[in-house]
């Protein structure tokens, strides 16, 4: 079974620095996504950046860059010049295949909550 | 259109109504979903929705009955929900192609009494 483990609960930062948040996975799959979600208060799950586990570059979108560490099977976020609206849960995600009809079963982490202090 | 609408935003309802989540999307996605989040947890998946038809039920119970009228709506059913179901409820949609990611609603925060 996939799991995905967020080990950070909570995590703060000053406005204008980096913060990079951790995540690990366990998977048997060879080719995969790797998805960060953000939920601010407004509870909308917005997608912040996505790694396909076939492609060694690192992704990049615009202050937000991840670490995708293959081997040691760790996807860690990035957050550079922290800004006030990046304040939300963040969740790191997996894809898993369902069978039947190709559609895809998201598999969260429990979530790091981040708080971006003025 | 990238939105994933969803109505009503708010719902309380007592254990012996019956009432009815709508979830609407209009990017031609054919995968939609329905998620369940808890205080403080992350999703989990309930049903996922391909070419309209029920692709997986996350053996959820019964007084939760989902139905997918055309590809661009997907409803939840509530019958005899219990307290415990008090939670968030995400609709969201994708395409039918692998490894794709997923648009999501801005969710129905739902409260039994």
């Amino acid at each position: 079974a996939q799991t995905v483990t967020q080990s950070q609960p909570e995590m703060s930062v000053q406005e204008a620095e980096t913060v990079t948040l951790s995540c690990t996975y366990d998977t048997s799959e060879n080719n995969y996504y790797l998805f960060w979600y953000k939920q601010p208060p407004s509870r909308q799950m917005i997608l912040v950046i996505r790694q396909e586990a076939y492609k060694q570059q690192n992704a990049t979108e615009n202050r937000f860059s991840v670490n995708f560490q293959k081997a040691a099977k760790s996807f860690s976020l990035k957050i550079s010049d922290s800004q006030l609206g990046d304040t939300a849960m963040y969740f790191c995600a997996f894809t898993s295949i369902i069978t039947q009809g190709g559609s895809e079963k998201l598999v969260f982490g429990k979530g790091t909550k981040l708080t971006v202090n003025p | 259109d990238t939105e994933v609408t969803q109505t009503p935003k708010h719902l309380v309802m007592g254990m012996t109504n019956k009432k009815s989540l709508k979830c609407e999307q209009h990017m031609g996605h054919r995968a939609m979903y329905w998620y369940k989040q808890k205080a403080k947890k992350p999703p989990e998946l309930m049903f996922v929705y391909s070419y309209e038809k029920l692709s997986i039920n996350e053996s959820v119970p019964s007084r939760f009955s989902p139905e997918c009228p055309n590809s661009s709506l997907l409803n939840l059913h509530l019958h005899a929900l219990q307290p415990e179901d008090s939670a968030l409820y995400l609709c969201a949609s994708s395409q039918v192609v692998r490894r794709r990611w997923a648009f999501f609603g801005q969710g129905t925060r739902l409260t039994v009494v």
